[in-house]
């Protein structure tokens, strides 16, 4: 299993950013997928999640409104659209795949993602 | 505040048996949810230690244990190893709170 992460950068307050995560070596479209991030020196949080089929999602309350979870099974690609980015969305930004029994076996190796004039 | 409750570090001689604590409510571990727990060496990406409470994936050494109770949960780690200097998380799932995982402050663990 394989997660690469990418599209991390510095962005300014109030603007926007897309990342992708590339999968590879497992059934993509069997697995719900996940954003996890961890802001400098911190702990994990949840960011949000999406069906195998990309047709639930959910996210946690401190970014619901401004990010978008997406994915494209044909090209085996995960998707998080930020917008209105605040300089507490500073944070490593891991993507993650969920077994059935809520948990990651797997992680990608993270981008970071800086909001800051 | 993190939704789970660990403790901010924990430390142990090399060999010695070290536990980390994980407590949860009655809308997560108490409601009968699973606890896992993850590692993450300084730098890198946090990786799986512990699923479904209690389970090794293949590849993790049987010093690392996991446990279950009530609204708590435990990871102990014996016959430890400088290499085991890390963060430890444990999450879980909360009912109330559509589709999200809950995870703890994360433990710091120091090998004297």
């Amino acid at each position: 299993v394989h997660l690469l992460e990418s599209g991390g950068g510095l962005v300014q307050p109030g603007g926007s950013l897309r990342l992708s995560c590339a999968a590879s070596g497992f059934t993509f479209r069997n697995y719900d997928m996940s954003w996890v991030r961890q802001a400098p020196g911190k702990g994990l949080e949840w960011v949000s999640v999406v069906s195998g089929s990309g047709g639930s999602t959910y996210y946690a309350d401190s970014v619901r409104g401004r990010f978008t979870i997406s994915r494209d099974n044909s090209k085996n690609t995960l998707y998080l659209q930020m917008n209105s980015l605040r300089a507490e969305d500073t944070a490593v930004y891991y993507c993650a795949n969920r077994d059935g029994y809520n948990y990651a076996p797997d992680w990608g190796q993270g981008t970071l993602v800086t909001v800051s004039s | 505040q993190s939704v789970l409750t660990q403790p901010p570090s924990v430390s142990g001689a090399p060999g010695q048996r070290v536990t980390i604590s994980c407590t949860g409510s009655s809308s997560n571990i108490g409601a009968g949810s699973d606890v896992h727990w993850y590692q993450q060496l300084p730098g890198t990406a946090p990786k799986l230690l512990i699923y479904r409470n209690s389970n090794r994936p293949s590849g993790v050494p049987d010093r690392f244990s996991g446990s279950k109770s009530g609204t708590s949960a435990s990871l102990a780690i014996t016959g430890l190893q400088a290499e085991d200097e890390a963060d430890y998380y444990c999450q879980s799932y909360d009912i109330s709170l559509s589709g999200s995982w809950v995870f703890g402050g994360g433990t710091k663990l120091t090998v004297l």
